[in-house]
């Protein structure tokens, strides 16, 4: 199966470190990427090939992945870091995104 | 600036037709990868087409194959998306995406802001 699973929610307080999980059968041997979508607004690429940033994406974003599970990990998580974040693979050629981790910063 | 747009959404009854439209701006297209994905109301995103960078192959997503036809006019700098058999259950925000190379892997670099699809009787 190439089903990608994530928690629902992920509460972490400002300034300290925001994990979250995207599992799946498929992961460990496929690149992940990461999308940000704030709250109205379209997805935003934050981590691609598991741990790479593109330009403009602060290094408190990073990635990695290994095993079953990719990891997408926020330093110093700011206020302006709540948002829904998507992990995704792409299988068989088939583009897969898990369901959605939504973080709160409170 | 890099940018896409879509254009075509609305409110369509059960078993209609739309087509969507997103126009390119800001970059090549021409020879991009590019690919729709929807989000329905409160939901996850859902990658539903992809056309390749000269036009000659298509995937589809299980759940639109058969009644959804994705396509490109690189002369106009448009990608367009042609759907057909229409159900409630499309109801979702269209999202229209350029698949970025970024050599070992692709990427979904840029998205356009989305267009609302209402499929009700």
């Amino acid at each position: 199966s190439n089903e990608l699973t994530q928690p629902p929610s992920v509460s972490v307080s400002p300034g300290q470190t925001a994990t979250v999980a995207c599992s799946g059968e498929k992961v460990g041997s496929k690149y992940v990427c990461w999308y940000q979508q704030k709250a109205g607004q379209s997805p935003t690429l934050v981590i691609y090939q598991d741990f790479k940033r593109p330009s403009g994406i602060p290094e408190r974003f990073s990635g990695s992945n290994s095993g079953s599970s990719a990891t997408l990990t926020i330093r110093e998580t700011h206020i302006m870091d709540e948002a829904d974040y998507y992990c995704q693979i792409y299988d068989s050629g088939k583009w897969v995104f898990g369901g959605g981790t939504k973080l709160t910063v409170l | 600036e890099e940018q896409l747009v879509e254009s075509g959404g609305g409110l369509v009854q059960p078993g209609g037709s739309l087509r969507l439209a997103c126009a390119a701006s800001g970059f090549s297209f021409s020879g991009d990868e590019m690919n729709w994905v929807r989000q329905a109301p409160g939901k996850g995103l859902e990658w539903i087409a992809y056309i390749s960078g000269d036009g000659s192959t298509r995937d589809y997503g299980d759940s639109v194959k058969g009644r959804f036809s994705i396509s490109r006019d690189d002369a106009k700098n448009s990608l367009s998306l042609e759907m057909n058999s229409l159900r409630v259950e499309d109801t979702a925000v269209y999202y229209c995406v350029r698949e970025g190379d970024f050599g070992d892997h692709d990427a979904f670099d840029i998205w356009g802001q989305g267009t609302k699809v209402t499929v009700s009787s």
